[in-house]
């Protein structure tokens, strides 16, 4: 699975959009992006993802550029509750197996009154 | 619609016991991944597995660890004549099909404490 870079933290102030950044320059077709979140030790919890178009789902918006190089989760209205790690992942499309997700450091969002 | 439940939430073992951590995947689901999460690092792959078969134990340690998905009952992830080193939260998955784009969805984690 290709390699993914992140800033280490980002701060948000509450109401406002949350915009995290992943790189993931090395990407190749057949490999998709995935965003998890983890809260203060708990499970980490499934965000979104996609391989090339955009997607929004209840919780948050992900661009993806055209040449696949990075991405950005949008989060429109951060709230306190949404202060986690944030990890970009980057996942192959095997048939037959399930690739196992490969986490890296993530970012941490700090989201201020 | 319950979700990925692991029991204990916390576990204490003193060093040369046995822990056992279980795993009921979501309703419908088959394929099991386990998770491990040593204190201020990230989740690292262990295992993975569907009813009565390792598909993937290449991020299993190569002694006292070992894991299980029995065709009925919770997957079972069990460690050894544990040591301190094996104090870590300890995270299991599940998802439906098994097949690469599969989304897996997270269980609240067991801690493990080893004294």
């Amino acid at each position: 699975d290709a390699k993914t870079t992140q800033p280490p933290s980002m701060d948000c102030a509450e109401g406002r959009a949350a915009n995290l950044p992943c790189n993931h320059s090395t990407i190749s077709g057949n490999e998709y992006v995935y965003w998890y979140r983890q809260i203060h030790s708990q499970g980490p919890q499934y965000i979104i993802h996609g391989l090339k178009n955009n997607e929004t789902n209840e919780m948050a918006s992900l661009i993806i550029t055209e040449d696949r190089k990075s991405s950005t989760l949008i989060l429109p209205h951060a709230t306190l509750r949404d202060t986690a790690v944030y990890y970009c992942i980057v996942r192959a499309f095997n048939t037959g197996t399930a690739s196992k997700l490969t986490f890296g450091t993530g970012t941490r969002l700090q989201v201020t009154l | 619609n319950a979700g990925v439940m692991q029991n204990p939430r916390h576990l204490v073992r003193r060093r040369g016991q046995e822990a056992r951590l279980r795993c009921s995947p979501m309703k419908g689901h088959s394929h099991v991944y386990w998770y491990r999460q040593l204190p201020e690092e990230g989740l690292k792959f262990m295992v993975y597995l569907q009813k009565e078969n390792i598909i993937d134990e290449s991020g299993m340690p190569k002694e006292r660890f070992s894991a299980e998905f029995p065709k009925e009952g919770p997957s079972i992830l069990r460690i050894q004549q544990v040591v301190r080193g094996d104090s870590a939260a300890y995270f299991c998955a599940s998802s439906p099909l098994g097949q690469g784009t599969d989304t897996q969805y997270f269980g609240p984690g067991t801690r493990l404490t080893v004294l």
